[in-house]
């Protein structure tokens, strides 16, 4: 069965702080992982990933995938509390399959 | 920004009662999707549609659960006679082809509580 991992499940930092979100997966078969943002209601895109070491960045946002460790890392610098959220890692097996989620990371940023 | 629509944002129904789900995904978009997500819980596929049919489901979307595109822009889950644990948030969720660089788009959700 397919199967998605995150950690750390939730997450409290102050405003300014890196963090670092961790995803893995066993897969029968990979395509690519994908990173949501979920605040109220539906979840947001942010990456999808396919290659492995290549990083994709978006603003302060960033996220690379290792295919041989099969995980992802979805890295957040100079947080703020607008990133407070709940961040769920997705897996797209190939071909025309539905996305496998993860159980998400809450993050909690405090000013 | 093209958006997927659902309507109603929360509906409320009596125990053994039908609901229907309504979503308009984005006019250009081939493959449409239902999800569902209980409370403190991850999002769990239900379906699959493209071309007019079910092309994929999981074990959840079992006979009281069906999906419909009535009239071409209109994607419907309705769900016949209605259990406590269908009480979730139901996302509707389409994507123009597998592959494209942007993942799926999902609505903002229908919250349905069983009652």
């Amino acid at each position: 069965e397919d199967k998605v991992v995150q950690s750390p499940l939730s997450l409290v930092v102050h405003e300014g702080d890196t963090v670092t979100l961790n995803c893995s997966y066993e897969v029968t078969n990979f395509r690519s992982l994908l990173w949501y943002k979920q605040e109220k209601k539906a979840p947001t895109f942010l990456f999808m990933l396919t290659s492995s070491g290549i990083e994709k960045k978006s603003g302060r946002l960033s996220s690379i995938l290792d295919k041989k460790e099969l995980s992802s890392i979805l890295n957040i610098t100079a947080t703020q509390t607008g990133d407070s959220a709940i961040y769920l890692c997705a897996v797209m097996p190939r071909g025309n399959t539905p996305l496998v989620f993860g159980k998400g990371t809450r993050l909690s940023v405090i000013a | 920004e093209p958006e997927v629509t659902q309507t109603p944002s929360h509906q409320v129904t009596q125990m053994g009662q039908e609901v229907i789900l309504r979503c308009v995904p984005i006019s250009n978009h081939l493959y449409f999707y239902w999800y569902r997500q209980i409370l403190g819980q991850k999002v769990e596929f239900l379906v699959s549609f493209y071309n007019n049919e079910i092309s994929e489901k999981s074990e959840i979307f079992d006979d009281q659960f069906s999906v419909e595109r009535p009239d071409g822009s209109n994607f419907t889950l309705k769900i016949r006679s209605t259990k406590l644990e269908d009480s979730a948030m139901y996302f509707c969720a389409s994507s123009e082809m597998i592959g494209q660089d942007y993942g799926y788009t999902f609505g903002s959700g229908t919250r349905l509580t069983v009652v």
